[in-house]
C-alpha cells in the first residue's frame, strides 16, 4: 500500500522560531492534509490542500502541496508553547472511499 | 455540529476478553466512518471504515471487527483481546462526500493486561 515518509521525527525549539516539516510518498495524493494531535486527543485537521502547487495559510500555518503531487509541507511561524504536539500529514486518493493514508507524524517541544 | 461521541475514554481489559468501543456521530446523514488505532510514537492504521449501514471493509486482517448497525454508530469489537491490541482507538467521520478530512472522536486508550 501506499506510505508517507514525514521528516523530522521529532524537533526541539525555542519559542519564536519558525518550523517546517515534509512528508514525501512514493505515489501521487489528490489531496493532501495536515493535522495536529494534542497529547490524548484526536487529531485535529489544520489545512487542506486541492491542488499541485497550492499554497494555503492559517494564521501562522503554512502549508503546500508539491508540484509533483507526491510531497507536502508544513511551515509554523513564530511558534509559541501551544504549538506542542505531533503533526501528521495524511495523503488522500479521490477514488479511495475517502481513506486517507497518514504519515508517523512530528512531535514539535517548543521551550519557553 | 460534527461532533463524534466515543467512549469509554480509557479501558483496562484481561488478555482473552471481550471488547466493544462504541462511536456515535452529529451531523448530516451517511458519513463516510473510520476506526483508525494509533500505536505509541506511530502514526494512523485504518482498521476500518463503511460508507453506510452494514457496510464495513477492513483494511488489515486482525483479532478486531466491526460493525454499524444505525446510520451514525459505529462499533469497534472483539471476542478476544489479545495483548497487541493495546492502544489508541480513534473513530472519524469525513468531512462532507468529498475528500475534505475527517473529524475524530477523542479516542480510547485501551489496554490489554
Amino acid at each position: 500500500g501506499q506510505q508517507l515518509n514525514q521528516s523530522p521525527q521529532s524537533m526541539f525549539i525555542q519559542e519564536g522560531e519558525d518550523v517546517s516539516m515534509n512528508c514525501t510518498s512514493s505515489s501521487i495524493f489528490n489531496t493532501w492534509l495536515w493535522y495536529k494531535q494534542d497529547p490524548g486527543e484526536g487529531p485535529v485537521l489544520l489545512i487542506a490542500l486541492y491542488k499541485a502547487g497550492e499554497l494555503t495559510s492559517n494564521g501562522r500555518l503554512t502549508a503546500q502541496f508539491g508540484i509533483t503531487r507526491k510531497d507536502s509541507f508544513l511551515n509554523i511561524s513564530a511558534s509559541i508553547p501551544s504549538d506542542v504536539g505531533i503533526y501528521f500529514c495524511a495523503g488522500h486518493l479521490n477514488t479511495n472511499a475517502g481513506k486517507s493514508t497518514f504519515g508517523d507524524g512530528t512531535t514539535l517541544t517548543v521551550k519557553p | 455540529s460534527q461532533t463524534i461521541h466515543q467512549w469509554p475514554a480509557t479501558l483496562v481489559q484481561p488478555v482473552g476478553s471481550p471488547l466493544s468501543l462504541e462511536c456515535t456521530v452529529e451531523g448530516t446523514s451517511n458519513p463516510n466512518l473510520y476506526w483508525y488505532r494509533q500505536a505509541a510514537g506511530r502514526g494512523l492504521q485504518l482498521l476500518f471504515y463503511s460508507v453506510g449501514i452494514g457496510q464495513i471493509s477492513s483494511e488489515v486482517p486482525q483479532n478486531l471487527s466491526a460493525s454499524r448497525p444505525q446510520d451514525r454508530q459505529f462499533i469497534l469489537s472483539s471476542k478476544k483481546l489479545l495483548l497487541s491490541d493495546s492502544g489508541f482507538y480513534l473513530c472519524a467521520r469525513g468531512v462532507g462526500q468529498g475528500p475534505y478530512g475527517y473529524t475524530f472522536g477523542s479516542g480510547t486508550r485501551l489496554t490489554v493486561v
